[in-house]
């Protein structure tokens, strides 16, 4: 059973960081893309940065370049968002999502919730 | 990118048939067959529902089907039941580089 495990949200300052983690099993994690979608309390989906199997290729949505690095660890079967001077904005639930052929989302995870308050 | 356009809302009562509508541009849904559709319950993941436009995964039930004419996607349910009130979202692969992917800001299907 393919399974998404996210950890790592929690509240933090306005120019914060954290690390989020999303531990796969169930799948050869290493054979598949990755994504980090998110989606702020009561709004819709918002893609924001994908990794290929090998970390060969990497983008990110223009509203966090330059702020949060997406990476993995195959040996460990764990993807990883680095999210730093966060912003009020950035409150969300984070969620990791395994990418099949054709560009589809076929497996997420419960996600995790970062909040960004004074 | 801007999001892809979908109806805040649509309702059916059970065994009726709903269509969801997901507009884009020739840039995203219109120049790809990567539309995918999401069930999302509350305070729950989404769940994949259609892919490749059309394309049911594994347990999905055949009640549920896509289409596209030019920018325009859809996700028709039929035989509308009680577990199918959730929100909706569609999805296009978008070819750039900072916008890969682009979502619809979804629709809540009710079952009156």
């Amino acid at each position: 059973e393919v399974q998404l495990v996210e950890s790592g949200g929690g509240l933090v300052q306005p120019g914060g960081s954290l690390r989020l983690s999303c531990a796969a099993s169930g799948f050869t994690f290493s054979s598949y893309s990755m994504n980090w979608v998110r989606q702020a309390p009561g709004k819709g989906l918002e893609w924001v940065s994908y990794i290929s199997s090998s970390s060969s290729i990497i983008y990110y949505a223009d509203s966090v370049k330059g702020r949060f690095t997406i990476s993995r660890d195959n040996a460990k079967n764990s993807l990883y968002l680095q999210v730093n001077s966060l912003r009020a904005e950035d409150t969300a639930v984070y969620y990791c999502a395994r990418e099949a052929f054709g560009v589809v989302h076929d497996y997420w995870g419960q996600g995790t919730l970062v909040t960004v308050s004074s | 990118q801007s999001a892809l356009t979908q109806p805040p809302s649509a309702s059916g009562s059970p065994g009726q048939s709903v269509t969801i509508s997901c507009t884009g541009t020739s840039s995203d849904v219109g120049g790809y067959n990567y539309v995918s559709w999401y069930q999302q319950h509350p305070g729950k993941a989404p769940k994949l529902m259609i892919y490749e436009v059309t394309k049911r995964p594994s347990g999905v039930p055949d009640r549920f089907s896509g289409s596209k004419s030019g920018n325009t996607a859809s996700l028709t349910v039929s035989g509308l039941q009680a577990e199918d009130d959730a929100d909706y979202y569609c999805s296009s692969y978008a070819g750039s580089n900072n916008a890969r992917v682009v979502f619809g800001g979804g629709t809540k299907l009710t079952v009156l």
